[in-house]
């Protein structure tokens, strides 16, 4: 079984362009997560999805986030403009639906680096 | 708001002694709590978890142990070994949903 796949692996952008990360979760896994590690901090809870739904989006930072889950399989999340402290680790994990205890499972997670 | 403390930030020890490492969470509804390793180069991943109902757990050299009252977990590896070092994170989840808030994580280091 494949597991979450995320792309790009790395990114390097300049402070105010445009970029999009992309999760793919297990197939099946109706629930899918965005996470970001800070240097040093803590993985911070971003957003969850059910299906297409946002869920819990009480972690994202500002509307210059969009995370969006057309279709309810893949997931992309849009940094617009991105800014010097948007630099980071960028996670994303699914699980299925059913149990609250269910494990998450991580991808590899995105490094961005805001110049 | 919730949060979860995590201690030490960095563990060194010899290969073949123990490892403990302490959370503490703020939000007294939490009640499931994973903890992750995250080798180098790798994605986190679970290693053990444990639920409110519950005061310890163990899986072969690694347990973990909860005192709600204190709000505090703590993660046990007994024998260390070279391929114990990573970094690892504890968590906390309540009932209200799946939004899980971690530690700042342990870098632990093995020396053989």
């Amino acid at each position: 079984e494949a597991g979450v796949t995320q792309f790009p692996s790395h990114s390097v952008i300049e402070k105010g362009q445009t970029v999009t990360l992309r999760c793919d979760p297990i197939s099946g896994h109706d629930n899918l997560y965005w996470y970001r590690r800070v240097m040093g901090k803590e993985i911070k809870f971003l957003l969850h999805f059910v299906k297409e739904s946002k869920q819990d989006e009480s972690g994202m930072p500002n509307n210059r986030f969009l995370a969006e889950r057309t279709g309810g399989t893949y997931s992309t999340l849009k940094v617009q403009p991105a800014e010097l402290e948007d630099s980071g680790v960028y996670f994303c994990a699914s699980s299925p639906l059913g149990q609250l205890y269910n494990e998450q499972f991580f991808g590899p997670g995105t490094r961005l680096t805001v110049l | 708001g919730e949060n979860v403390e995590q201690h030490p930030s960095t563990l060194s020890v010899q290969e073949g002694d123990s490892a403990v490492i302490k959370c503490t969470y703020s939000d007294s509804a939490s009640n499931y709590f994973p903890w992750y390793k995250q080798e180098l180069g790798k994605r986190p991943q679970l290693i053990i978890d444990i639920r409110s109902n519950v005061g310890e757990k163990k899986d072969q050299r690694i347990a973990v142990t909860l005192n709600k009252t204190a709000k505090h977990f703590s993660l046990h590896i007994t024998e260390t070994q070279p391929e114990d070092s990573a970094v690892y994170f504890c968590a906390a989840r309540g009932e209200k949903g799946f939004k899980t808030i971690f530690g700042a994580g342990t870098r632990l280091f093995v020396k053989a």
